[in-house]
């Protein structure tokens, strides 16, 4: 069956231009996250959100990052004004359980989307 | 909070040869689950293995066996008959009741023909 995809899979930005980014879960998943890997790091947790609920935002870095999920499926990662400092891999994980649910450990990962900022 | 610490950065192997990948972690929670992720050059996550903090059986998959250490807060990767196709990333991650993973900094492996 189809995985979680995401697009696009690299963006190059220029320095204070807006970005988004996708990702398409999969199908019937109710928790996803996004995650911002950046270079030679692991990954790091930026939101969660349970359908179409957005339950958790605390790793998101600053007010210029905004997610959605307004029918609890596709999901878009909006970075206003982008900054050097957002140059990173960013991750998009679906798990077929409600968080703090039995076996909600599970996630499948995207292949994610690699954000340049020049 | 949760934190988890992989203090190599690289390490290399022979083909057909067993290594070992560490990492250390803290929680505050008493239920939590630990995991090993793969991720190659492609960044496609690939779960390796996991393990409950509840079960005291380290878990393994087919080459792939865990060193459980709860009273230390150890949680090893062995990885035996190490193949070419094992050269990856390497993360060790943990989750708690809120489900959200914490990742360590990663290891890089690479198997030496």
């Amino acid at each position: 069956g189809a995985g979680v995809s995401q697009s696009p899979r690299y963006k190059v930005a220029k320095r204070g231009q807006d970005v988004a980014l996708r990702c398409d879960p999969i199908s019937g998943h109710v928790s996803l996250f996004w995650y911002q890997q950046a270079l030679g790091q692991g990954p790091e947790f930026l939101t969660y959100f349970q359908n179409e609920a957005q339950l958790d935002k605390s790793g998101l870095p600053s007010d210029r990052f905004f997610a959605e999920r307004p029918e609890g499926s596709v999901s878009t990662l909006k970075i206003q004004r982008t900054q050097q400092e957002d140059s990173a891999v960013y991750l998009c994980a679906s798990s077929p359980r409600a968080a703090r649910t039995p076996f909600s450990y599970e996630q499948y990962f995207g292949p994610g989307t690699r954000l340049t900022v020049t | 909070a949760q934190t988890v610490t992989q203090s190599q950065p690289e390490m290399s192997v022979q083909e057909a040869e067993t290594v070992t990948l560490s990492c250390t972690y803290d929680t505050s929670e008493s239920d939590y689950y630990l995991f090993w992720y793969k991720q190659p050059p492609s960044r496609q996550m690939i779960l390796v293995i996991r393990q409950e903090a509840y079960k005291q059986q380290n878990a393994t998959e087919n080459r792939f066996s865990v060193n459980f250490q709860k009273a230390a807060k150890s949680f090893s990767l062995k990885i035996s008959d190490s193949q070419l196709g094992d050269a990856a990333m390497y993360f060790c991650a943990l989750t708690g009741a809120n489900s959200k993973l914490t990742f360590g900094k990663g290891i890089t492996l690479s198997v030496r023909p």
